[in-house]
């Protein structure tokens, strides 16, 4: 079993629409809970941190978080043709080791 | 604010040669870790380098190894250099448990 898995896509959603983007983790003692958006050549870029249950907002992206049934989880609200990447869940234990997916790629569609 | 800096951008090398990437932290942040990330694959997680010691190691032989500077600037070395070890390097850089936060990374390509 993979420690973080997440579909790998192609996700495509049409402009406007919102995105639906999944994680499950492994390893129940981990702490943090990240969001990395990345596209095609770069590196990744941090969109969204998420430390307890529950959900946070930022702007238009939502994570939400379940640790009992070790989930994780991205909205993105209004997707625009800029949001397409990839983008890697990633978990984090003790001292910050971070272990990502594989990530998803989504495909917003004008 | 300078964020996370790397260098070299690409590199070519061929089998059995040695590497030697390089890693300038943002600003304020005293923790550096580093990780392969292969084409179509998640970024794996090599090391970590805190207080100028290693603190952390993922699944990587002894080939990979490190270094970190009092300065909190960091290298990473790569021996007897294989096919697969092409890949992106990515640096991320983080302080108190914070969020990382990535370089651009170094293009590494095996001949």
């Amino acid at each position: 079993q993979k420690e973080v898995e997440q579909n790998s896509g192609p996700l495509s959603v049409p402009e406007g629409a919102i995105a639906s983007l999944n994680c499950t983790y492994s390893d129940r003692v981990s702490q943090s809970f990240f969001w990395y958006r990345q596209y095609s050549g770069k590196s990744p870029e941090l969109i969204m941190s998420i430390y307890s249950n529950g959900d946070k907002e930022d702007g238009r992206f939502t994570a939400q978080l379940n640790k009992a049934s070790q989930y994780v989880s991205l909205l993105i609200r209004d997707s625009q043709p800029s949001d397409s990447a990839t983008y890697l869940c990633a978990v984090a234990g003790g001292y910050q080791k971070v272990t990502f997916g594989t990530g998803t790629k989504l495909q917003v569609i004008p | 604010d300078a964020g996370v800096t790397q260098s070299p951008t690409h590199l070519i090398k061929t089998r059995g040669q040695q590497v030697t990437l390089r890693c300038s932290p943002k600003s304020g942040h005293d923790t550096v870790s580093w990780y392969q990330q292969a084409l179509g694959q998640g970024p794996q997680f090599i090391f970590q380098y805190y207080e100028e010691e290693e603190r952390q190691r993922g699944n990587f032989p002894d080939r990979f190894s490190g270094h970190q500077f009092p300065n909190y600037s960091s290298e990473l070395n790569v021996n007897a250099l294989l096919l697969g070890d092409s890949a992106l390097y990515l640096c991320a850089s983080s302080f108190d448990n914070q969020p990382q936060h990535f370089g651009d990374g170094t293009r590494l390509s095996i001949l």
